[in-house]
């Protein structure tokens, strides 16, 4: 079965901090990866995902991640934050034909 | 605009009460899944269904129950069964396979009285 691991449950930034969140996932074949996030009281919502292809992936307002096979990782990064980044953000896999199995979620909190 | 509906925006539940929860989606998709979200434990998959008229059990699906009659609707039942409903309850949907971006509506927050 697969599973998802977010290590970080929350996190505090000043704005123009720079932010890595930790996503791993447990799957031994092929695998889609995706994060997203929810900003406050607004839907959850795709940020970017991974298929095939460059692993490393960019999406919405400047987010980028990077599929490393070999570490089963695919971490968010953004070089400098802003305040209306903070939401919850969600890691997700997808493995074979399976269903999409989400992370527990990453609350981020960028003080001005 | 296309996108998925979901009504009410908070529900209470009664002792002993049957509620059902409104999912509606006009983007045409065929697939359709409902989650539920609790704090610390991300989304958690109760049912889906990827075709009318069929549904399966997802990982947490004691003490609920779907239908799915039309393509554009996916109501959740939350049944006496279920001793602890209180969370918020996502609805989604995808074109088609399970693997694909998943398309969220605003969620309905049920408390129990």
């Amino acid at each position: 079965a697969q599973s998802v691991s977010q290590h970080n449950h929350h996190v505090i930034l000043s704005e123009a901090a720079s932010l890595e969140l930790g996503c791993n996932y447990s799957y031994g074949g092929t695998v889609n990866l995706f994060w997203y996030v929810q900003y406050p009281g607004q839907h959850l919502q795709l940020l970017l995902k991974y298929f095939s292809g460059d692993p490393l992936v960019k999406g919405i307002k400047g987010f980028e991640a990077e599929f490393i096979k070999s570490k089963f990782s695919f971490n968010l990064r953004k070089p400098s934050v802003q305040w209306s980044d903070t939401a919850e953000y969600f890691c997700a896999v997808a493995g074979g034909y399976q269903k999409v199995t989400f992370g527990t979620g990453t609350k981020l909190q960028v003080i001005p | 605009d296309g996108g998925i509906t979901q009504s009410p925006k908070y529900l209470f539940r009664k002792e002993g009460q049957n509620v059902t929860l409104s999912c509606e989606q006009n983007l045409n998709h065929d697939a359709m899944y409902w989650y539920r979200q609790d704090p610390g434990q991300g989304l958690r998959l109760i049912y889906y269904s990827q075709i009318v008229n069929d549904f399966q059990k997802g990982d947490i699906a004691e003490g609920y129950s779907v239908s799915r009659e039309k393509k554009e609707s996916f109501p959740l039942t939350v049944t006496s069964a279920q001793k602890n409903p209180t969370a918020f309850y996502l609805c989604a949907s995808t074109p088609g396979q399970r693997q694909e971006t998943q398309y969220f509506g605003p969620g309905t927050r049920l408390l129990v009285l």
